[in-house]
């Protein structure tokens, strides 16, 4: 596909359980940011990856949250044991140039977690 | 720690009034960024601003980006309804960006 693409685009889960949220960048960004929206509120920055690079990790709420980026391509951001207050949209966006350079975040739809 | 701080939080407008929306904060910031997001989508880059008192045109909006490179401003002019969504403005150094919380402006016909 042309964009960024997210999934699932919706997820229903019970607290205390682990779940992971996948995203397919555009082929060729070396730049891929994760960034979590409460219901509309702004964007809060989870997490950076650049090439080869060791990621920004800065944004990440707690020890629960994680993410890892393979092969440079596919991200995938996991939250274990699920509570309440991470019920949120969690957006994936990527980039050619890097932020630093004025680069263009392209973002996907999002994943709609929900955390009963 | 670098804010980014949008003001105002809401506003409601009437189809063909003008409105102005504006980004501040403490740190100079090497260039900002302007997004919309509409609902149940990521948000979508309006403009880049680069120099400080920098002016950029896109059709009814115009963006201006402060002296000092603190603080970015927003104006639209005879808004329409499509131009309803969040208007994010964003900043940040070393590959991390930042987002303001965002301005919800809502044109009624």
């Amino acid at each position: 596909g042309a964009g960024v693409s997210q999934s699932p685009s919706n997820k229903v889960t019970e607290k205390g359980k682990d779940v992971e949220l996948r995203c397919d960048p555009i082929s060729g960004h070396t730049a891929l940011y994760w960034y979590r929206q409460s219901l509309g509120q702004g964007l809060e920055f989870l997490i950076y990856f650049q090439g080869n690079s060791a990621p920004d990790k800065s944004g990440l709420p707690s020890d629960r949250f994680s993410a890892e980026r393979t092969g440079g391509s596919v991200s995938t951001l996991t939250i274990q044991r699920t509570q309440q207050e991470d019920s949120a949209v969690y957006l994936c966006a990527s980039s050619l140039p890097p932020w630093g350079t004025t680069g263009e975040l392209f973002f996907g739809e999002g994943s709609r977690l929900t955390v009963l | 720690t670098q804010l980014l701080e949008q003001s105002p939080q809401f506003l409601s407008i009437q189809e063909g009034e003008n409105l102005t929306v504006y980004c501040n904060s403490s740190s100079v910031f090497s260039s900002l960024q302007w997004y919309r997001q509409e609902p149940g989508e990521g948000p979508v880059l309006l403009v880049t601003v680069v120099t400080g008192g920098e002016v950029k045109k896109l059709k009814r909006l115009t963006f201006q980006f402060g002296d000092a490179r603190k603080d970015s401003s927003l104006h639209i002019t005879a808004a329409q309804p499509g131009d309803t969504g969040l208007y994010l403005c964003a900043g940040g150094s070393q590959g991390n960006l930042i987002f303001g919380k965002g301005t919800k402006l809502s044109v009624k016909p």
